[in-house]
C-alpha cells in the first residue's frame, strides 16, 4: 500500500470559520475518498473525490458544506465550511490503487474540534 | 447497497486467550470484505481482506478470518491475544459502492 499524509493532524477552530484539510498520497492512485468519524462512532463516507470533476457526495453531505478538490492523481482537499460544534470529528482521507481487487488505505486522520 | 453488522460493541478477553469478533454483512452478491484496526488516536490499519478464492484468509499480527457465504459472515479470529491487540476493530464491506463500515468492536485485554 502507499502512504497517505494528512495536514493538519489536528486543529481547534472557531464556529463559523472554515478549515481545509490536505491529503497527499506518495504515489498515483485511482480513487480517493473522504470519511468522517464522529466521537465514539464508526466511519461514514462523505464523498468520492473525482480527479478533474466534481466529487460524488453521499446522502446527507452537500458540496456547499464540504467542498472537495482533486486536481491530480495524488492530492485532494476537503474543506469543512461554516463550522459548528457538530462538525467536531476525525476526518480521514482514503485511497485505492484500482477499482478491482484492491484495498483502501487510510491516512492518520485530522482531528477537528470546533468551539 | 451493502451494510455491515458488528453485534458486539465491547469485548474483554484475557491475555493469551482466543478471540473471535463477529461480522455479518448484507449484499446481494459476494462483496469484498475487510477487517481494519484502529488504535487510540491512530488511523486505520488493514488487518486482512477477502476478494475471492480461499475462504480462510490470513492477515497481519496473527489474525485470520473466514468468509461463510451461507451465513453472510466474516468473523475475525486470533488464537492467542496479546495486550497490544487492545484497540477498535472495524469490519467493512465493499460492493457496488465504496467501503461501508460496521459500528466497530472495542477490544479490551486484561492480564
Amino acid at each position: 500500500s502507499a502512504v497517505i499524509s494528512q495536514k493538519p493532524s489536528r486543529d481547534i477552530c472557531q464556529r463559523g470559520t472554515s478549515l481545509t484539510i490536505q491529503c497527499q498520497v506518495d504515489s498515483q492512485v485511482t480513487m480517493m475518498f473522504w470519511y468522517r468519524q464522529q466521537p465514539g462512532q464508526s466511519l461514514t463516507l462523505i464523498a468520492t473525490a473525482n480527479q478533474g470533476s466534481e466529487a460524488t457526495y453521499e446522502s446527507g453531505f452537500v458540496i456547499d458544506k464540504f467542498p472537495i478538490s482533486r486536481p491530480n492523481l495524488t492530492f485532494s482537499t476537503l474543506t469543512v465550511s461554516n463550522m459548528s460544534p457538530e462538525d467536531s470529528s476525525i476526518y480521514l482521507c482514503s485511497a485505492k490503487r484500482g477499482k478491482v481487487d484492491t484495498e483502501a488505505f487510510f491516512g492518520q486522520g485530522t482531528r477537528l474540534t470546533v468551539v | 447497497a451493502q451494510s455491515v453488522t458488528q453485534p458486539d460493541i465491547h469485548i474483554t478477553v484475557s491475555e493469551g486467550a482466543s478471540l473471535e469478533l463477529r461480522c455479518n454483512y448484507s449484499y446481494g452478491a459476494t462483496p469484498y470484505l475487510f477487517w481494519y484496526v484502529q488504535s487510540p488516536g491512530q488511523g486505520l490499519q488493514l488487518l486482512l481482506k477477502y476478494f475471492s478464492g480461499d475462504t480462510l484468509v490470513q492477515g497481519i499480527k496473527g489474525f485470520e478470518a473466514e468468509f461463510k457465504r451461507s451465513q453472510s459472515s466474516f468473523n475475525l479470529r486470533k488464537p492467542s491475544v496479546h495486550w497490544s491487540d487492545a484497540a477498535e476493530y472495524f469490519c467493512a464491506v465493499e460492493g457496488n459502492t465504496p467501503l461501508v463500515f460496521g459500528k466497530g468492536t472495542r477490544l479490551s485485554v486484561i492480564a
